[in-house]
């Protein structure tokens, strides 16, 4: 059973635009959630968290907003770079998880430049 | 500040095997987890460990298991090695402040990457 799902497997967009990044969990126990990005050969990166008091967050170019009603979340990327090529994974924990990470599948992000 | 360090970070063993894996966390750091990443499963978690004591377990055999030691370190051990236990095997850490209730920021490691042949 797929607690975190990111339905998209990949994603393209044109250097300077926005990137999009969507994901949907199941579990109304999660209440803190983080994007991570990877290379291939390397360990994910952190990129940003939210906890599920907010709705919002914001660092730079990164932007992850939080519908908790929905259970979704999504990562936004402004302007987005050729270096942000990477597949992004979307994680969550809760208290019930301690810091057990829940991962989806990834989303393969190509910015064209 | 120095990052998560793994070693070896490739290593190639044979089917009934044993290997064991080693992670050094960010200084300062004193919880370490553990994941697997698989083509076909993605990334999971295996265990983590905060002040010598495991403090999380997710559902993989007995054949894993773990330990830290005193100054937060962290090694992983896979006891007959099976096929499908070629992975990327990655180390996490974080503070631990967060009282083990999932706010804590993991930080990850480069991975090592196993393959059982």
């Amino acid at each position: 059973d797929q607690q975190v799902k990111q339905n998209s497997p990949s994603l393209s967009v044109q250097e300077g635009r926005i990137s999009i990044l969507n994901c949907d969990y199941t579990n109304s126990m999660f209440d803190y959630f983080l994007w991570y990005k990877k290379y291939p050969a390397e360990g994910p990166t952190f990129l940003i968290s939210i906890s599920s008091i907010k709705d919002k967050n914001e660092d730079g170019r990164f932007t992850v907003f939080l519908n908790k009603s929905a259970k979704h979340l999504s990562l936004h990327i402004v302007p987005s770079q050729p270096g942000d090529s990477a597949v992004y994974f979307c994680a969550a924990s809760g208290n019930e998880y301690g810091n057990k990470l829940v991962f989806g599948a990834g989303t393969i992000l190509r910015v064209k430049s | 500040k120095a990052g998560v360090t793994q070693t070896p970070r490739y290593l190639i063993k044979t089917r009934g095997q044993q290997v064991t894996l080693s992670c050094s966390p960010i200084s300062g750091h004193r919880s370490v987890s553990w994941y697997q990443q698989t083509p076909g499963q993605g990334l999971q978690f295996l265990f983590e460990y905060f002040s010598e004591t495991q403090r999380n377990k997710g559902n993989f055999p007995g054949r894993f298991s773990g330990r830290q030691f005193s100054n937060s370190r962290s090694e992983m051990n896979v006891s007959t090695l099976e096929l499908g236990d070629s992975a990327l095997y990655l180390c996490a850490s974080s503070p631990g402040t967060g009282g083990g209730l999932g706010t804590d920021t993991q930080y990850f490691g480069p991975g090592t990457r196993l393959t059982v042949l």
